[in-house]
């Protein structure tokens, strides 16, 4: 598998409150990418990275902000969680965009209380 | 926006019988790439999809292209207790971000 670092595996918050949730990567690849996966509706796109502090949004990014200050890290912030952003969250590299296949980290699950 | 539909959303099969699932798009693809997920697990690559009309095996499964490029399909001959798990499709059409499909759920009893 590719070298993908997602932190923390697992967290509990309350509502209000923020949360921040990092991925790291070692294969020095330039785009990056956070996905939420939800019964039902597949993996969804929240934002991407393809550069150091060049981000887009994705069809979900409402709520979330993203930032990458280096190669290897992509940080996704909820300001204010709630209950809806309770989900699974997928970071995701790869070496030229999306016409080259994803490498997943393990996942984030977020609980929102 | 682009679409991607899969169907079904579950499957249980006996181990031993085929697995087929579909997946349809409501605008014409560049490629498909099609991925597992295992319980628990991430989801993993398995293929992509670029010509009209392709048909690629690995081992077990076929994935096909269909020729107008819109829809896609993986088969699993024989499936084992070892194939459950979730199966995405995600396709783009040049330059657009990948839209992932619902996914097929399958589930083998023994």
């Amino acid at each position: 598998d590719a070298g993908i670092t997602q932190s923390p595996r697992h967290k509990v918050t309350e509502t209000g409150t923020p949360v921040t949730l990092r991925c790291h990567q070692t294969e020095n690849h330039r785009y990056m990418y956070w996905y939420r996966q939800d019964p039902g509706h597949g993996l969804r796109l929240i934002h991407y990275s393809y550069g150091v502090k060049d981000t887009d949004k994705g069809e979900v990014s409402d709520g979330y902000s993203v930032s990458r200050s280096k190669t290897e890290d992509f940080l996704l912030t909820l300001e204010s969680a709630t209950s809806s952003q309770t989900s699974v969250y997928f970071c995701a590299i790869t070496a030229t965009g999306t016409n080259s296949p994803l490498h997943f980290g393990n996942g984030t699950r977020l609980t929102v209380t | 926006g682009q679409q991607v539909m899969q169907i079904p959303q579950y499957q249980h099969v006996q181990e031993g019988e085929d697995f087929t699932t579909y997946c349809n798009s409501s605008t014409t693809l560049s490629n498909i790439q099609w991925y597992k997920q295992r319980p628990g697990g991430h989801p993993v690559f398995l293929i992509q999809l670029v010509k009209s009309g392709e048909v690629k095996k690995q081992k077990i499964l076929t994935f096909q292209f269909g020729e107008a490029k819109k829809n896609s399909s993986l088969h699993i001959t024989a499936t084992q207790t070892t194939d459950v798990g979730t199966y995405f499709c995600a396709g783009n059409n040049a330059g657009n971000m990948l839209t992932f499909g619902g996914g097929t759920r399958l589930m083998v009893k023994p």
